[in-house]
Parts: C-alpha cells; sequence; structure tokens
C-alpha cells in the first residue's frame, strides 16, 4: 500500500529566503507525482506534475524533482514571498491519487 | 476554459439526513474522482469514475455512493448522515483514470463545505 510522507510538517520562513519541501513515498512503481498548493479552506491548485519518466518540472519560482528509486520528490521554492503562504500538498498515482499530509508553509513579511 | 466546478459550495445538514453533491469536470476530461478532507484525517479517497462506471473505491460505508453520467458530470451521495461526515469535499476531473495507468495529472474544483448538526 503507498504510503506518502511530507516533512516538515509546517515551516515558518522569512521573506526572500529559498526553501525545499520534502515528499517520500513507499512504492516506486507511479505513473506520476503531483505538487498542489490549498490555501484555508479552498481547493487544490495544481502546481507541478511530474510524470514517472521525468526528473524534474519548473514553473517561475518552482522547481520539483524526482527521483523514482529512491521515492522521494522535492519542491524548490526560490525567492519566498508572503503570498506563498498555504499548506502545500503532494500525490502519486497509480490507482488512486494518494496524499500526504501536506507541509504548512508561512513566508514572514 | 471552466474549471471544475462544485455545488453547493456550502451545506448544513442534519444527522440521518441525506445529501447529495455534483461535479462537474472539466470539458473533455472523463474521469472523476471524490476525496473527503478532514483535519484530523487529510485527504482520503473516496471513489473514481471514467465513463459512468466506478472504476475504483476507497475504505468508506456503503452509505458513500456515486454515480457519473454520460456527459461526465459525477454526484456524490452520503446518506444517514453522521456528525464525522462534516467536511469538505473534492472532486477531481482527469482525462483519463488513474486507476488505468493514466499519467494525466488531476485538477481540482473547490470544494464542498458540509457540516452535520
Amino acid at each position: 500500500k503507498q504510503e506518502v510522507t511530507q516533512i516538515p510538517a509546517a515551516l515558518s520562513v522569512p521573506e526572500g529566503e529559498n526553501l525545499v519541501l520534502n515528499c517520500s513515498f513507499t512504492d516506486s512503481a507511479i505513473y506520476n507525482l503531483q505538487w498542489f498548493r490549498q490555501d484555508p479552506g479552498k481547493g487544490l491548485t495544481s502546481l507541478l506534475l511530474i510524470q514517472s519518466s521525468q526528473r524534474e518540472q519548473t514553473s517561475g519560482r518552482l522547481n520539483a524533482s524526482l527521483d523514482k528509486s529512491s521515492g522521494r520528490s522535492t519542491l524548490y521554492i526560490a525567492a519566498s514571498q508572503p503570498g506563498d503562504s498555504a499548506t502545500y500538498l503532494c500525490a502519486v498515482a497509480p490507482n488512486d491519487m494518494r496524499f500526504g499530509a501536506g507541509t504548512r508553509l508561512t513566508v514572514k513579511p | 476554459k471552466a474549471g471544475v466546478t462544485q455545488t453547493p459550495r456550502y451545506l448544513i445538514k442534519t444527522r440521518g439526513q441525506q445529501v447529495t453533491l455534483s461535479c462537474s469536470p472539466i470539458s473533455g476530461h472523463r474521469s472523476v474522482s471524490w476525496y473527503q478532507q478532514t483535519p484530523g484525517q487529510g485527504l482520503q479517497f473516496l471513489f473514481e469514475y471514467f465513463s459512468e462506471t466506478q472504476r475504483n473505491k476507497g475504505n468508506f460505508p456503503g452509505r458513500f455512493s456515486g454515480r457519473q453520467f454520460s456527459n461526465s458530470r459525477s454526484e456524490m451521495n452520503v446518506s444517514t448522515l453522521e456528525l464525522g461526515d462534516s467536511a469538505l469535499y473534492l472532486c477531481a476531473s482527469s482525462l483519463a483514470a488513474a486507476s488505468r495507468g493514466s499519467n494525466y495529472g488531476y485538477t481540482f474544483g473547490s470544494g464542498t463545505r458540509l457540516t452535520v448538526v
């Protein structure tokens, strides 16, 4: 059974700092890994999708990497801003998208 | 293009009642998945529909059911509501079914906040 773990559970940083969020999964037989952002009480916004044949994806200040063999993904956020404050979730497929518990990020002005 | 639309946004129901939630996927998406999100349990998978057929089901009691129509719109029904059913219910659409090995990502709706009193 696929287990997804995200570390740390919460993170508070000053504005402008570069940061890394971690996601690990127990079964390397995945089809894709997706990073989402969730603001309080809202739905999930997709940030990056990495298919199993890919090693990384980039969008603006965000970069996500995938290492299937070690069961790890990292989300790198450059030059963090207060607007980046949210909960970040990673999810892996197949069968169904299995989610981690998330990392709650607070970026202080 | 329009995103995933969930209605209603908020619901308050009494214990023992039943409720139906609706999800309209992105045009062209044929897969719809439902999730329950609570502070204690996080995001838990309920079921996935593709081409009007349930393809996969999570570990929820039979009080939770769903269906998908020919236009890919999906409904989720919860009967005999319990206090513990209070949660944010999220639906996600995708081009193909994750249960069939799809590597397409998910797009989520804004959710329906259900409160059972």
